[in-house]
């Protein structure tokens, strides 16, 4: 089945900074998803990215389906943006296989 | 429109014993998944229904069941509660033909 790996695994920045949060997977994909979890274990979804481009607010994400790989940008970052984030990939059926996260942890 | 709604959000159980997790899915989605989440495998798929049968399944052994009911609401049993069984449950919805899945705040299950 479908590998999906984040890099890095931690990341540790100033407030104000931006930061860029990587996802490749090993085969073309129907469907990738970005998800913060929040501090009780919810996942918020924050794009449903399977090519292109999507901003939100600071938010934005780029997948290239041809190159298997997706960047997920936070920009000016603030406190509440610490959490881990996940990606996650579905490949012809209603399973997302997520990779391993990245803890973001923004200091003041 | 409501949210993935699921109960109860936290359970302590006792090895041996059994459990069953509830989940409610956002209105009009007929599509709901399971996922475990553990600090040392991660987020697992567990299984999907859709219109009240089984269409996917991961690799978890027979003590994982689950079904789904014809509101689309979901429920999934553990049987015989192993200490590795402690995790927390997440319950995912979908709409028809699509991939994109919103999920519960989910169940935190404590065997001791």
């Amino acid at each position: 089945g479908i590998q999906v790996e984040q890099s890095p695994p931690d990341l540790i920045l100033q407030e104000g900074a931006n930061s860029t949060l990587r996802c490749n997977f090993s085969d073309s994909v129907n469907n990738l998803q970005w998800f913060h979890q929040n501090p009780w274990g919810q996942l918020i979804n924050l794009f449903y990215i399977p090519s292109g481009t999507k901003q939100n607010g600071r938010l934005s994400a780029t997948t290239v389906a041809t190159e298997r790989y997706s960047l997920l940008y936070i920009s000016s970052s603030q406190t509440t943006d610490s959490g881990v984030y996940f990606c996650a990939a579905v490949q012809g059926a209603q399973k997302l296989v997520f990779g391993q996260g990245t803890r973001l942890t923004i200091n003041p | 429109k409501a949210g993935v709604t699921q109960t109860p959000r936290y359970l302590i159980k006792t090895r041996g014993q059994q459990v069953t997790l509830s989940c409610s899915p956002i209105s009009g989605h007929r599509s709901v998944s399971w996922y475990q989440q553990t600090p040392g495998q991660g987020l697992q798929f567990l299984f999907e229904y859709f219109s009240e049968t089984q269409r996917n399944k991961g690799n978890f052994p027979g003590r994982f069941s689950g079904r789904q009911f014809s509101n689309s609401r979901s429920e999934m049993n553990v049987s015989t509660l192993e200490l590795g069984d402690s995790a927390l449950y997440l319950c995912a919805s979908a709409r028809d033909r699509t991939y994109e899945q919103y999920f519960g705040p989910g169940t935190r299950l404590t065997v001791t």
